[in-house]
């Protein structure tokens, strides 16, 4: 079974900062999707960015990108010129690209962005 | 755009009560899923359905069980409420095919007192 761990229960940083959430995971599948989803204080949780595991080039969605190490199964994601409204939790997720489509996500992390 | 609406944003029921947490999608999504949310262990699984009346259990389904009667509607249910189910449960939707994002609800906050 696939698992996903989020080592940093929590995190702050000031404004305009960089930051960077970790993530690993566990699996023995060659091809798979991985996720950073974000949850405001309103609690819909939101796609942040996805990454195919088949392709080397890590994703970028504007501030955030990831860093995507294949062999060392890690996923990390970098938030740049941090936000106010970047404050809110962060879950990374794994799913399997063929099968039941399920997604397996990590414990999460409390970003915190100070003024 | 997705539309994933959860019945009830917060609800409070007693020990032993039979509870029914409510999810409609309205596009036409073929796999839904029920997660439960609780500090420090993320989103944990409890069922899902990839179509129409099938189900399969997830990783903690002990407690709960599920209903897909139509395509856009997904049921959980607490057949006998306990105060461990006390959590923020979380629908979602998704399409099948390779990498869909997952789309969700607003959660419910379930209180079982």
């Amino acid at each position: 079974a696939q698992t996903v761990t989020q080592s940093q229960p929590e995190m702050s940083v000031q404004e305009a900062e960089t930051v960077t959430l970790s993530c690993t995971y566990d699996t023995s599948e060659s091809n798979y999707y991985l996720f950073w989803y974000k949850q405001p204080p309103s609690r819909q949780m939101i796609l942040v960015i996805r990454q195919e595991a088949y392709k080397q080039q890590n994703a970028t969605e504007n501030r955030f990108s990831v860093n995507f190490q294949k062999a060392a199964k890690s996923f990390s994601l970098k938030i740049s010129d941090s936000q106010l409204g970047d404050t809110a939790m962060y879950f990374c997720a794994f799913m399997k690209p063929q099968g039941a489509q399920k997604l397996v996500f990590g414990q999460g992390t409390r970003l915190t962005i100070n003024p | 755009d997705v539309k994933v609406t959860q019945s009830s944003r917060y609800l409070v029921k007693r020990t032993g009560e039979k509870v029914f947490l409510e999810c409609v999608q309205d596009m036409d999504h073929e796999n839904m899923f029920w997660y439960r949310q609780d500090p420090g262990l993320g989103l944990r699984l409890i069922y899902f359905s990839y179509d129409v009346k099938m189900k399969e259990k997830g990783d903690i389904p002990e407690g709960y069980s599920v209903s897909r009667e139509k395509k856009e509607r997904f049921s959980l249910i607490l057949e006998s409420a306990s105060t461990n189910q006390t959590s923020m449960y979380l629908c979602a939707s998704l399409r099948t095919g390779n990498n869909s994002p997952l789309h969700f609800g607003n959660g419910t906050r379930l209180t079982v007192t």
